[in-house]
């Protein structure tokens, strides 16, 4: 998998979007981002994935540069509840299998009344 | 849809003896599981990768002899950590991944903390 950076933490006032960056500078052109979070001693939950085009769910916004090599995780309105770490990781999608997931040190969010 | 259940949430054993965690697909078939470790305050690491009827691949470094993997079935795999020590000590996660729309991602299990004394 391509190596992503990300801050290693970040603070967010409640009710403020929490903007998360992540640089995936050597991303491949079949390779997705996929954002992941994971809540103190829990395992890993889905946020988001998207290949090129900004996505939005109703967890958060993945807005992708044109030129692939970075992204921007947004939760538009943080709670209290979203305090986690937050992992960006890249990987293509395989049809068929699913493929490894090579989780760097993310970034450790923090909202604060 | 797509819940991956562990048992159990929660461990204590003894040095030297050997501890079972099992990983289930509730509601798909999982045809591959991955089993990840993670120490406090570290990333997830990837340990090994289970297909259904197959052997394990293990990850560089993974003592294969040491933490035994069975995926017997399209819902449940098992890890097995044998003569465990208080390095053995983590957290310990599955996900699975399926086939057709299940196939894209990984689903991940809400981990069994082991703790060796």
């Amino acid at each position: 998998d391509a190596k992503t950076t990300q801050p290693t933490s970040m603070d967010c006032a409640e009710g403020r979007a929490a903007n998360l960056p992540c640089n995936h500078s050597t991303i491949s052109g079949n390779e997705y981002v996929y954002w992941y979070r994971q809540i103190h001693s829990q395992g890993p939950q889905y946020i988001i994935h998207g290949l090129k085009n900004n996505e939005t769910n109703e967890m958060a916004s993945l807005i992708i540069t044109e030129d692939r090599k970075s992204s921007t995780l947004i939760l538009p309105h943080a709670t209290l509840r979203d305090t986690a770490v937050y992992y960006c990781i890249v990987r293509p999608q395989n049809t068929g299998t699913a493929s490894k997931l090579t989780f760097g040190t993310g970034t450790r969010l923090q909202v604060t009344l | 849809g797509a819940v991956v259940s562990q048992h159990p949430s929660r461990v204590i054993c003894k040095s030297g003896t050997s501890v079972k965690i099992e990983c289930r697909s509730l509601d798909f078939q999982a045809t591959t599981m991955f089993w990840y470790r993670q120490f406090p305050k570290q990333s997830l690491m990837l340990m090994a990768t289970s297909n259904e009827g197959s052997k394990a691949t293990y990850e560089q470094g993974v003592e294969k002899d040491k933490f035994l993997i069975n995926h017997a079935s399209l819902t449940l795999s098992t890890l097995t950590v044998t003569s465990a020590h208080p390095e053995d000590s983590s957290f310990y996660i599955c996900s699975a991944s399926g086939a057709g729309a299940y196939s894209y991602e990984q689903y991940f299990g809400p981990g069994t903390r082991l703790t060796v004394t």
